[in-house]
């Protein structure tokens, strides 16, 4: 079955370094998204991504993040000087695109993000 | 701001029972909800979706919707062990691609 991979799973980081997560989504998906957990809170939204464009974020996503398609399988987030806070697990999901009803989402396996 | 609410749990239930599990939201205008699965340490694994009104079966898995309440329920049947995991409820109003997310509720299953 065909799913979302993430890499690395872990990333222990100094605070103030740029970091890159990558991801794979699954091939025939159109909208790609970051999600972050902060280890014991929910899961919440950073950005969704479809047709080469961000095409919603969140609050989170600020000047620090940003997301690049850089080929037609790979989809990164970048944070830049990284801070404490930005501990946290980072989900990749993506979805088939626009039909009518809104797709559903599947995860990778997520990178688990330290910063010391 | 959306907001989905679930209570936290845990909830706890004995093997073979059933486990129900409840969730509100606040956007009237939510169309699409869905019920995920998180084992700890681990990705959300997509259980349901529904979308309409009424009851939606799935083996032993049943989503309730009742959009005029703004409450949506995932009932398990005879409850395993394995079904210990913390479960998310997620809203998506069918015209962005932010789904939004519950806390989760912690369900355990005692064997």
């Amino acid at each position: 079955e065909p799913e979302v991979t993430q890499t690395p799973s872990h990333q222990v980081t100094q605070m103030g370094q740029e970091v890159i997560l990558r991801c794979v989504p699954i091939s025939n998906h159109l909208y790609f998204y970051w999600y972050r957990q902060i280890l014991g809170q929910k899961v919440e939204f950073l950005v969704s991504f479809y047709n080469n464009e961000i095409s919603e974020k969140s609050e989170i996503f600020d000047d620090q993040f940003s997301v690049e398609r850089p080929d037609g399988s790979n989809f990164t987030l970048k944070i830049r000087s990284t801070k404490l806070e930005d501990s946290a697990m980072y989900f990749c999901a993506s979805s088939v695109g626009p039909g009518g009803l809104p797709e559903k989402l599947f995860f990778g396996s997520g990178t688990q993000l330290s910063v010391l | 701001q959306k907001e989905v609410e679930q209570n936290s749990g845990p909830l706890s239930v004995p093997e073979g029972a059933i486990a129900s599990l409840n969730c509100t939201y606040s956007d009237r205008g939510s169309q699409s909800f869905f019920w995920y699965r998180q084992y700890s340490g681990k990705s959300p694994e997509l259980i349901m979706s529904i979308y309409s009104n009424g009851d939606k079966e799935d083996g032993r898995f049943t989503a309730q919707l009742n959009k005029a309440s703004q409450y949506v329920s995932l009932l398990i049947r005879d409850s395993q062990p394995s079904d210990s995991a913390t479960y998310l409820c997620a809203v998506n109003d069918n015209y962005g691609q932010n789904f939004v997310f519950g806390p989760g509720t912690r369900l355990s299953v005692l064997p």
